[in-house]
């Protein structure tokens, strides 16, 4: 089956500097890898996702990319805000298969200081 | 768009009885949902998988007869824990995957707490 792994477990940044976390998959048939994140006591929240026709997507101050030959996407978030500070979780899956079961990463726990 | 409720968002309860969660997709149809449990500072770990009007696809390890699954219409999920333990107490979240789609929205999370 599907193995992400998500790097690094925590990451401390100024505000207004950048954040990238990165993640790495194994099976070459997922094509869909989205990003969420999550606050305290609260459910993951979709911010941004790519699907691997596309190599990069950007949505304000967060973009993705992704590689398929080395499986991996990174998470990048630029100017860096406090709120922004949350864990966040990439994940993958395989389109139209298992019925969009997704595997996900361990989470990077993001502080953002002020 | 693509809103996900669940309800209760936290429910205490004794040991040995049983808890109902509901997770509802308020504006989409979702033939699929998944549950996950969360423990803290975890990720997400995979139930099962509820399919709508069939039965539900446990990961392996999970006990069927413990968490029992229904998925009964296209916007409704319900998990419901049975003979509750205090080592079942966790985080529970629900998400809904509209028709022909992959991405997954997340419910708010259901805090389960077993004295």
């Amino acid at each position: 089956g599907e193995n992400v792994e998500q790097h690094p477990s925590t990451l401390s940044v100024q505000e207004g500097d950048s954040a990238v976390i990165k993640c790495t998959y194994s099976d070459s048939a997922s094509n869909y890898f989205p990003w969420y994140k999550q606050e305290l006591g609260k459910g993951p929240q979709l911010i941004i996702d790519i699907r691997s026709n596309v190599g990069e997507k950007k949505d304000q101050r967060i973009a993705v990319t992704l590689n398929k030959t080395a499986k991996h996407f990174s998470l990048h978030i630029t100017e860096t805000q406090p709120e922004d500070s949350a864990v966040y979780f990439c994940a993958a899956s395989t389109h139209n298969t298992n019925a969009g079961k997704s595997t996900f990463g361990d989470g990077t726990t993001l502080t953002v200081k002020p | 768009g693509a809103v996900v409720s669940q309800h209760p968002s936290w429910v205490i309860c004794k040991s040995g009885t049983s808890v109902k969660i509901e997770c509802r997709s308020l504006d989409f149809q979702a033939t699929t949902m998944f549950w996950y449990r969360q423990f803290p500072k975890q990720s997400l770990m995979l139930m099962a998988t509820s399919n709508e009007g069939s039965k539900a696809t446990y990961e392996q390890g999970v006990e069927k007869d413990k968490f029992l699954i229904n998925h009964a219409s296209l916007t409704l999920s319900t998990l419901t824990v049975t003979s509750a333990h205090p080592e079942d107490s966790s985080f529970y979240i629900c998400s809904a995957t509209p028709s022909g789609y992959n991405e997954q929205f997340f419910g708010p999370g259901t805090r389960l707490t077993v004295l």
